[in-house]
């Protein structure tokens, strides 16, 4: 299976700063996603990262808010702008094939706690 | 979304079977059933899927009912590693992503 690398592992930042989160992959895939796990709770799903266009969001998140990036089939990046202490999360990148039988594959994640 | 049920909470004992529940009453006929697992600190982990068949992979088996409506995730024989969160997820036709529910918390006691 793929070998998700996220950096940075964690952070702390201050409120109103943004910062960018990078996903690497091993190996050329087709999907790329963004989740979203708060204190205790489950995952959520950001947006699907699409190579040479546009993310698509889910209900509730925005690009203003959450810009991603994926110039090519192995790299990635989420920012998360103008951060508040309600943007105090773990942000994970998955990776699939794309077909509704092909398993996600994930990172670690990325701890981030605002200030 | 097609929605999952399961349990909060499941505890078992190290080295016995275990047999984790999940309820999907309005799974559709080309649904996919996945499971996941997340240790604790970790990203999740996949464990397994299956259609209409029961599956066997190295990690767990998993047993699908003849409707389709729920299914079981079955660990042969836990191990404290097997500590973790469970979620059963539907993969729907079209839409190649993961909706998480809550999930089942497996605590293994030793």
């Amino acid at each position: 299976s793929a070998v998700i690398s996220q950096k940075p592992s964690r952070d702390i930042c201050q409120r109103g700063t943004s910062l960018t989160i990078q996903c690497q992959v091993d190996s050329q895939v087709t999907m790329m996603f963004w989740y979203r796990q708060q204190p205790g709770q489950s995952l959520t799903l950001i947006a699907t990262a699409n190579q040479g266009s546009e993310a698509t969001y889910e209900s509730g998140f925005v690009i203003d808010k959450f810009p991603i990036s994926r110039p090519n089939l192995t790299f990635s990046t989420l920012t998360v702008s103008n951060m508040s202490p309600e943007d105090s999360s773990i942000y994970l990148c998955s990776v699939a094939e794309q077909g509704r039988d092909q398993p996600q594959h994930f990172g670690d994640g990325t701890r981030l706690s605002i200030l | 979304d097609a929605k999952t049920t399961q349990p909060n909470s499941m505890e078992s004992n190290e080295e016995e079977p275990v047999h984790l529940p999940c309820n999907h009453s309005t799974i559709s006929g080309t649904d996919y059933i996945h499971w996941y697992r997340q240790l604790p600190s970790q990203g999740p982990e996949y464990v397994i899927h299956g259609l209409t068949s029961n599956v066997n992979n190295r990690m767990a088996s998993l047993a699908i009912a003849e409707d389709r409506k729920s299914s079981t995730l079955i660990l042969h024989r836990a191990t404290l590693r097997d500590a973790a969160v469970y979620y059963c997820i539907l993969n729907s036709l079209g839409l190649d992503k993961l909706v998480f529910g809550a999930g089942t918390i497996l605590r293994v006691k030793s």
